[in-house]
């Protein structure tokens, strides 16, 4: 079974754009999480999705968003594009909510210049 | 209440060592501990995972100990390998349906030939 995939895997953009990046989870899988990780912060949970509905979201600005699909896939987008957003955003799907168990996809390297 | 506090924050062990990884948590809420495995460039894999109901499980030469009343736990790594070389995480949720996983800062290990 393949695992959780992420696109693109690198990316750069400038200060004030936004960026959009994609996740595909585990065929059978309709839970999809995303986390941050950044030396200072390390990793840290942005939102989760289930059934096209957010579930949970953390501590992060609004500029944050996501969205997920009828088949599962999701997207998350960062709009007005800061230094500090410069990260590893990883996705994670899991079978669905109630199931612990999180399988994290290889991630997208965002550099913000 | 929802820190989950990792040590040490690096590690240096000789082949065949048993390098030791702990975690504590404050909230009481919590009641699934999983650790990831991390190399460079790639996301978190899932290593091993414990509920609070008991207090050891093994899987291969990975072995995590837990105590509910210090609401601590720990990895254990028999017979490590250069190739385990890598970052670990520990990393706490609770139930009810929330994949919300709270990780600690990180342990870089590193297992000398």
């Amino acid at each position: 079974k393949a695992g959780v995939t992420q696109t693109p895997r690198y990316l750069i953009k400038t200060r004030g754009q936004q960026v959009t990046l994609s996740c595909s989870p585990i065929s059978g899988h309709r839970s999809v999480s995303w986390y941050q990780q950044t030396p200072g912060q390390g990793l840290q949970f942005l939102f989760e999705y289930f059934s096209e509905t957010q579930r949970n979201k953390g501590n992060f600005p609004g500029r944050f968003s996501g969205r997920q699909f009828s088949n599962s896939r999701s997207e998350m987008n960062v709009s007005t594009l800061e230094l500090g957003d410069s990260a590893l955003y990883l996705c994670a799907s899991s079978q669905q909510p109630s199931s612990y168990e999180q399988y994290f996809g290889p991630g997208t390297r965002l550099t913000v210049t | 209440q929802q820190q989950v506090k990792q040590s040490p924050q690096s590690l240096i062990v000789q082949k065949g060592g048993i390098p030791i990884i702990n975690c504590a948590y404050e909230n009481t809420a919590f009641d699934y501990f999983p650790w990831y495995q991390q190399f460079p460039g790639k996301g978190p894999a899932l290593l091993i995972a414990i509920r609070p109901d008991v207090s050891e499980k093994k899987e291969g030469r990975f072995t995590i100990s837990f105590n509910k009343s210090a609401k601590q736990f720990s990895l254990h790594i028999m017979d490590s390998q250069p190739g385990d070389s890598a970052t670990y995480f520990c990393a706490a949720s609770r139930g009810g349906g929330y994949n919300k996983l709270i990780f600690g800062a990180g342990t870089r290990l590193a297992v000398h030939p």
